[in-house]
């Protein structure tokens, strides 16, 4: 059975700094990578797909990589910003799809 | 319609009671999932469903969790007998995609339930 892991549990940050968050997957067999973002008491927003033929993808400020045989997936966020300030959630494809318990990111102005 | 809508948004019943969950997902989209999320979790894995056919419920708690897609198209999660640990955020998604041509998934703003 899949297992995601998303370390750190919590981050708070300073604005303007750039980050790092860090999801690992115990079976390389998957389809995908996502990673999501949820605000308090609302669904989740998607923020990057990534498929397991990729190695990154950027959307904005956010960067997404995939090293699939190591089971290793980072989310980074350039110049944090206030509004940054949510949990993110990663989840691996591989048949259904699994989610890591997230990060909980608060970026202090 | 334009997104993932599920109803309702809160729904506060009595232990014992029988609920029903809607999910409508995106017009087109064959694959179809239902999570469930406490709070300070991430989404646990309930059923997915690609066109009318439960492709894996290995995630229903229990037998008194059902969901149905009679038309591959609106789903709704059946929970009979409801018990206080029943109690979370109940999420749906869909995707596009198959299993073997994956997509990106978008989700509902999810069902509140609480069982007193």
């Amino acid at each position: 059975k899949q297992e995601v892991t998303q370390i750190p549990a919590a981050l708070s940050v300073p604005e303007g700094e750039n980050l790092v968050l860090n999801c690992s997957f115990t079976d390389s067999a998957i389809y995908n990578l996502q990673w999501f973002r949820q605000d308090p008491g609302k669904g989740l927003t998607s923020l990057l797909l990534i498929q397991s033929s990729q190695r990154e993808q950027t959307s904005g400020r956010l960067n997404a990589s995939l090293d699939k045989s190591s089971g290793r997936s980072t989310l980074y966020i350039a110049a944090s910003q206030p509004g940054d300030s949510a949990t993110y959630l990663c989840a691996v494809f591989g048949g259904d799809m699994r989610f890591g318990a997230g990060t909980r990111l608060t970026v202090k102005p | 319609g334009a997104g993932v809508s599920q109803t309702p948004s809160n729904k506060v019943t009595e232990k014992g009671k029988y609920v029903e969950l809607r999910c409508d997902p995106i017009s087109g989209h064959t694959a179809l999932y239902w999570y469930r999320q406490s709070l300070g979790q991430g989404p646990e894995f309930l059923i997915y469903f690609q066109g009318t056919g439960a492709a894996d419920d290995s995630g229903l708690p229990n037998d008194r969790f059902f969901a149905v897609r009679p038309e591959g198209s609106v789903s709704t999660l059946k929970i009979q007998r409801t018990e206080r640990g029943d109690s979370a955020v109940y999420l749906c998604a869909s995707s596009l995609s198959s299993v073997s041509n994956t997509g990106e998934l978008f989700f509902g703003e999810g069902s509140r339930l609480t069982v007193l």
